[in-house]
């Protein structure tokens, strides 16, 4: 498609649970990119796939996050056991020629 | 690391104004930079971006910026502000294509009649 698309819109979560977040890239972009805005305006930067394969994890917390992108699939950010300090809006952003488009975004509430 | 600032956290302009929007960075070298506007409850929309080449570059919704590097700064500028202006603009850089976006911490634009 011509725009980043992510599911779902909102996501609310008891803490403990499970949530898990999808992200389909601008077709033809090769690379994707996760970030996390909390308190409205700091982006902290995830992970990032070239493809299917993991460019930069810098960002990502050890423990508890992971991600993937497949071949023919959503590209998906999972949080085990979520916790009140996950609450956040995760940007999804695909890059095909430099600069990263970003998708709406998936607002998580942990109770 | 690299670190990006945008000394304005709010800036109140009246419609048709002109409108500059300040940003500096630390880098040790010429990083992609770029401007991305959000309105509320709304993702991220690329305004315009620099890589290399002319300082003074284009954007959507008539916005312009100019790269300075003996000032490591990328502000953002617009001749006659438009109520639909209003939003949260962040300031951003990267290593280069395909690296992570490091952002400031956003100015929030309000527009007065």
């Amino acid at each position: 498609g011509e725009e980043v698309a992510q599911t779902p819109k909102h996501l609310v979560r008891g803490e403990g649970q499970k949530a898990k977040l999808y992200c389909a890239p601008i077709k033809g972009h090769s690379y994707v990119f996760w970030y996390q805005q909390v308190l409205k305006n700091e982006f902290k930067f995830l992970i990032s796939f070239q493809n299917e394969n993991v460019f930069d994890e810098t960002g990502m917390p050890k423990e508890r996050f992971s991600a993937k992108c497949l071949p023919n699939s959503p590209c998906s950010l999972e949080i085990q056991a979520t916790k009140l300090e996950d609450s956040a809006v995760y940007f999804c952003a695909s890059s095909g020629g430099g600069e990263q488009y970003f998708g709406p975004g998936t607002r998580l509430t942990v109770t | 690391a690299q670190s990006v600032t945008q000394p304005d956290i709010h800036i109140t302009v009246s419609e048709g104004a002109s409108l500059e929007l300040r940003c500096n960075y630390s880098y040790g070298a010429t990083p992609y930079l770029f401007w991305y506007v959000q309105s509320p409850g709304q993702g991220l929309q690329l305004l315009l971006k620099y890589f290399s080449g002319d300082t003074l570059v284009q954007g959507i919704k008539g916005f312009e910026a100019e790269f300075k590097r003996s000032q490591s700064s990328f502000n953002l500028r617009k001749p006659s502000v438009h109520w639909s202006d209003a939003a949260e603009y962040f300031c951003a850089v990267a290593l280069g294509g395909y690296q992570k976006v490091t952002f400031g911490i956003g100015t929030k634009l309000q527009v007065i009649p």
